[in-house]
């Protein structure tokens, strides 16, 4: 199976603030990384898929990047609404592993 | 409206089971593989299973220990989780979510998830 280690854990930051989520694959999986935002009591939100490309309707401060096993997740200028929690997540092949979470607070 | 609505869960004792169902609303499912994902209290995500469109293609994740099935009927615009042998560790909030293709596999529509509470 293919582990994904997420960094941090959890970390606070201020609105405004820019940040870097960053995800690490046990082995190369290319660009086949997807990025979701929860929020407590509702469903995962897909943000970013093939590594790179922004779902649609997801701010364009929502950016991804990465290839082979190395994967980030950067957030340009941090909004409110965007304190959650956010997992990567592996689509090369199954069990379709997520990274352990990591969870944005407002400092 | 694409919506996926997942029901079934409850409070259930050690050793039960219980039957979760999902049905979608706004687009058909035989067109697309199916997965269910867990949120445990704490913990992160966990996928648990998937279904191809036609059944063809099924896949349980190691821990579950062959204690769960998954189904789908198709024409019934239905995915299904039988849960047996319940654990307290089985306790979470279960999804369900379509995959697409899209370049690659991305599950792309949740639903808002029913809440599994395994307790005596």
């Amino acid at each position: 199976d293919i582990q994904m280690t997420q960094s941090p854990s959890s970390l606070s930051a201020s609105v405004g603030d820019r940040l870097t989520i960053t995800c690490r694959a046990s082995q190369s999986i290319n660009t086949y990384v997807n990025w979701y935002q929860q929020k407590p009591g509702k469903a995962p939100n897909l943000l970013i898929f093939a590594a790179s490309s922004l779902q649609s309707g997801v701010p364009s401060r929502f950016s991804g990047s990465g290839s082979g096993t190395d994967f980030t997740l950067t957030i340009s200028s941090l909004q409110p609404e965007d304190f959650a929690t956010y997992f990567c997540q592996q689509s090369y092949s199954i069990p379709r592993t997520f990274g352990q979470g990591t969870k944005l607070a407002i400092k | 409206e694409v919506q996926l609505v997942e029901s079934g869960g409850g409070l259930i004792q050690p050793g039960g089971s219980l039957r979760l169902s999902c049905v979608a609303s706004g687009f058909t499912i035989s067109s697309h593989s199916m997965n269910w994902v867990r949120l445990a209290p704490g913990k992160g995500l966990e996928w648990i299973s998937y279904i191809s469109s036609r059944s063809d293609t099924i896949h349980y994740a190691d821990s579950l220990k062959g204690r769960f099935t998954v189904s789908r009927d198709n024409a019934k615009n239905s995915l299904y989780l039988e849960m047996n042998s319940l654990r307290d560790e089985d306790t979470a909030i279960y999804y369900c979510a379509r995959e697409v293709e899209v370049r690659q596999y991305v599950m792309d529509v949740w639903g808002q998830g029913t809440t599994v509470t395994v307790s005596s």
